[in-house]
Parts: C-alpha cells; structure tokens; sequence
C-alpha cells in the first residue's frame, strides 16, 4: 500500500462544477503540499498545509491531521483548472512522499 | 525572477552514454533535489542536498550521480549503468522550516529519452 493514496485517479467535469480532490496518508507528517502539474511537464506549488484550511481565489485546501486526511477543492471550475494534481506529504526533515496524482479535464 | 532553471528540456541519448542535466536556482534555498516521474507513479527521490558539498542518495539512486559544488548548481548525471533511463527529470528546491518543506519550488523538467 502507498503511503499516500490520491482519489480519484482521474476526474472529468463541466465547466462550472466544484470538484474535490482526496489525499490520505499512513505517516506522521510535517506539512502536506498540493501541486499541479500541467501538460509539459512543470510543477506549481499550491498550498502548503499543518493544520486546518486554506484559500487562495477558487482553490480551497483542508487536513485533518487526526484522520490523516486532505482535500483539494476548485470551486466554479474552469477548463485551464485541467492538470495533475499532486498530493505530497513531509515527513522526518528532508523526505517528501508524493502521491501519483489526479488527472482532472474540465470540460466547456 | 527567482526560479529554478533546467537544461535541455528535451535530451537524447543512445545506450551506453552519460548525460547531465543542469539545474539552476537563485532563490537562495539550501536544499535541492532531483526526481523522476514515470507515468502512473509519483514522483520519485533520486538524490538530495541540504548544503553545498553534502547530498545523500534518495530511493532509486543507482545509475545516478550528482555533485553540490556551488549552492546554486545541482547537476544530475544519468550513468550507462541506469538500466531505464527514460524518464521525466524534475528539479526542486526548498527552505526547510519548522513545519516541513517551505516554498517548495520546482523547475519546468527535463524529459530524457534513450534511443
């Protein structure tokens, strides 16, 4: 089992729709980040989490450190919201874990 | 801009070669790392640094070498003896805090393909 599990792998939606994006661990973690990974290949730091909740414009992260759970959402989704996202969790000083991603195609 | 620069963003290679990826930052951060992104797998450690002159091997380090001779430098050497090189490099940087990885930053990738 991967010590972090991402779901769903893949999400399509329509334009408009609120998505929700889940990552779960099985580690003690530091702080847990969401990435988003577009076509060609370059990474785009999101959120950085410890506790709580975040918001930057449509974007929306939460952790609950006791379940060991974080969700990604994107509210009035837009077709440039299309991309991978990652989740990745810090553990000890220096390790990051990612997850495989979800690959998420907003439709017009 | 502070970034991360990584060079060639496309790179061939015929078996039994060694190729170096470049990677550059000027954000003044202490630790970089290299990964390799297969698809459908996460992104995997293949070496790190925390300051010049000392890195240590992530998970998948065979086949692989590197060298921290300046802060801002961490080239990455794909060795013939990488059995499948293939792959999608990516270059991070980060400052560590209290709480873990900060500003976690990542250059545009280098994607190596072994004809």
């Amino acid at each position: 089992k991967n010590e972090v599990e991402q779901s769903p792998q893949n999400l399509t939606a329509q334009e408009g729709e609120f998505i929700t994006i889940n990552c779960s661990y099985s580690v003690g973690i530091s702080a847990l980040h969401w990435l988003q990974q577009h076509p060609g290949g370059g990474i785009v730091s999101l959120f950085m989490l410890s506790s709580g909740k975040k918001k930057h414009g449509r974007l929306i992260a939460t952790i609950n450190i006791q379940e060991k759970h974080s969700s990604l959402h994107i509210t009035a989704s837009h077709p440039r919201d299309s991309a991978v996202y990652i989740c990745a969790v810090g553990v000890n000083t220096d390790k990051l874990i990612f997850g495989t991603g979800t690959r998420l195609q907003v439709f017009p | 801009d502070g970034g991360i620069t990584q060079s060639p963003k496309y790179l061939f290679r015929k078996e039994g070669q060694n190729v170096t990826l470049s990677c550059e930052q000027n954000l003044n951060h202490d630790a970089m790392y290299w990964y390799r992104q297969d698809p459908g797998q996460g992104l995997r450690l293949i070496y790190y640094s925390q300051i010049v002159n000392d890195f240590q091997k992530g998970d998948i380090a065979e086949g692989y070498s590197v060298s921290r001779e300046k802060k801002e430098s961490f080239p990455l050497t794909v060795t013939s003896a990488q059995k499948n090189p293939t792959a999608f490099y990516l270059c991070a940087s980060t400052i560590w805090g209290v709480n873990g990885a900060n500003v976690l930053t990542f250059g545009a990738g280098s994607r190596l393909t072994v004809l």
